[in-house]
């Protein structure tokens, strides 16, 4: 079946540092791809995107690399801060345009 | 303003009864959908209407029933709740010009969320 996942549940990163966040798609028709980052009590907000056309892709302090190739996806953020601790979710969108959701990775910043 | 607005924000109610979560979004969006988030935090769409027209129908109880009375508002009905109905529910909505199928390159808004407590 069609499948998001993430390699790590729980992601502790000193302030300051950078932090990488991995998913792991099983569709290969997915062709858009997105980060949502969720804070405590909140909806999901969105980070950044990704069509299958490409393969990186930059915004404020945050960096999204899509490999088709080993069917991955990561999230890079740069010089963490405490606020963006919070839990970070990947999407893939395939199949009838339905976005499916990955299991989530908590981010945890250590001042 | 709130972009995408849901109540109520908490909703406890006993097993067998019936209540509806109210979504409205304020971003002039043609599409709007319901999603479920459990214990886990594992998000799982159920349904989304574009221009009031149902496109997605996820496995869901058909004890759920949406209800999308114009493009601005998109409500959850839920008859005969049962404990695992219990989760936090999230109402989303999207640009997608009226396209069909829909193009989700625009990314989705999502509110605030209802958390719903069965007993």
């Amino acid at each position: 079946g069609e499948s998001v996942g993430l390699h790590l549940p729980t992601l502790s990163v000193q302030e300051g540092d950078n932090s990488i966040i991995n998913c792991a798609y099983s569709n290969s028709a997915s062709d858009y791809f997105i980060w949502y980052k969720q804070e405590s009590g909140k909806g999901p907000q969105f980070i950044i995107d990704i069509r299958s056309n490409m393969d990186k892709r930059q915004g404020q302090r945050v960096t999204v690399l899509l490999n088709k190739t080993v069917k991955h996806l990561s999230l890079q953020i740069a010089a963490t801060q405490p606020g963006d601790s919070a839990v970070y979710f990947c999407a893939e969108r395939g199949s009838y345009q339905k976005v499916t959701f990955g299991t989530g990775t908590k981010l945890q910043v250590i001042p | 303003d709130t972009a995408v607005s849901q109540t109520p924000k908490y909703l406890v109610t006993q097993m067998g009864n019936d209540k509806s979560i109210k979504c409205e979004q304020n971003l002039g969006h043609d599409t709007m959908y319901w999603y479920k988030q459990d214990s886990k935090k594992f998000l799982k769409i159920m349904f989304s209407y574009n221009n009031k027209e149902l496109i997605i129908n996820e496995t869901v109880p058909n004890r759920f029933s949406p209800k999308s009375p114009d493009k601005a508002h998109l409500n959850l009905h839920i008859n005969s709740l049962e404990l695992g109905d219990s989760a936090v529910y999230f109402c989303a909505s999207s640009h997608e010009n009226g396209r069909f199928p829909v193009n989700s390159y625009n990314e989705q808004f999502f509110g605030p969320g209802t958390r719903l407590t069965v007993l």
